[in-house]
C-alpha cells in the first residue's frame, strides 16, 4: 500500500483558498486518491476523490499531476467551519485488499477569523 | 453520498464486560466493511478487514478473539469487544464499501467507548 506524506499542520484566515498537498511517491497504477475530512469525534467525511488530472466537486478541486506521485486538495474561500483534520490517501479498491486503506497522520487546517 | 451508521454513538461498561457496535451501510450494500480505532489526537488505525459471508481479516497486532467480528448480511457488521478493559477504551469507527469500478470507502460517525 502506497504511503502518503503530508503536512502537519497549516494556518489559514477566513475567505483565504487552501492548498493542501500530498506526497505519495509508490502510488501504483491501480490506485485511487481520495481526500477525507475529520472533525473531533466524528467520523471521516468523502471530500473528494480522483485518478488523474483535475477532478472539481461542489467543496473542492483535486489536482493531480501526470506521474501521480503527489495530489493536491485546493480548498477555496475557508471558512471556520473547516477547521479540520485532512486526510489523504491511496488505495486500489478493486485490489486483493479490497479496498484498504491506511490513514497516515493528516493535516490539521486551522482556520482564523 | 452513501450513508453508513453506527450504533451505539457512545458506550461506557465495566471492565471485564463485552461491548457490541453496529456498523450498518443504510442506503447501499456493503461488500466490504472496514473497522478503525482512533486514540485521542491520533490517527485512525485499521484493525481489521470484513467481508460479507467470510471470516474477517485482521491487522497485525489486533488480537481476532478479542475483537470479534462478523459481517452477517450485506447492511450489516458487528464488532464485539470482549472482556473489555480501559485499555480498550477508544473511538472506533467502521466503514464501507459498495462494491463498483471506482468505490469510494464512507465511514460511520463513530462510537466512543469507555471502559471503567
Amino acid at each position: 500500500l502506497a504511503k502518503t506524506t503530508q503536512p502537519i499542520s497549516m494556518d489559514s484566515y477566513e475567505g483565504q483558498e487552501v492548498n493542501i498537498t500530498c506526497s505519495h511517491n509508490n502510488i501504483a497504477t491501480n490506485d485511487y486518491i481520495t481526500w477525507y475530512q475529520q472533525f473531533p469525534s466524528q467520523g471521516p467525511r468523502f471530500i473528494i476523490q480522483g485518478y488523474k488530472t483535475k477532478v472539481t466537486n461542489e467543496v473542492a478541486s483535486l489536482f493531480i499531476p501526470a506521474d501521480r506521485k503527489s495530489s493536491t486538495l485546493s480548498l477555496p474561500r475557508v471558512s471556520l467551519s473547516d477547521t479540520a483534520v485532512y486526510y489523504c490517501l491511496v488505495g486500489d479498491p478493486l485490489s486483493g485488499n479490497t479496498g484498504k486503506l491506511i490513514f497516515g497522520q493528516g493535516t490539521t487546517l486551522q482556520v482564523k477569523p | 453520498g452513501a450513508v453508513v451508521s453506527q450504533h451505539p454513538s457512545r458506550v461506557i461498561c465495566k471492565s471485564g464486560t463485552s461491548v457490541k457496535i453496529e456498523c450498518r451501510s443504510l442506503d447501499f450494500q456493503a461488500t466490504t466493511m472496514f473497522w478503525y480505532r482512533q486514540f485521542p489526537k491520533k490517527s485512525l488505525m485499521l484493525m481489521a478487514t470484513s467481508n460479507e459471508g467470510s471470516k474477517a481479516t485482521y491487522e497485525q497486532g489486533v488480537e481476532k478473539d478479542k475483537f470479534l467480528i462478523n459481517h452477517a448480511s450485506l447492511t450489516l457488521s458487528t464488532l464485539t469487544v470482549t472482556s473489555a478493559h480501559p485499555e480498550d477504551s477508544s473511538f472506533y469507527i467502521c466503514s464501507a464499501i459498495g462494491g463498483g469500478t471506482t468505490d469510494t470507502q464512507y465511514f460511520g460517525p463513530g462510537t466512543r467507548l469507555t471502559v471503567l
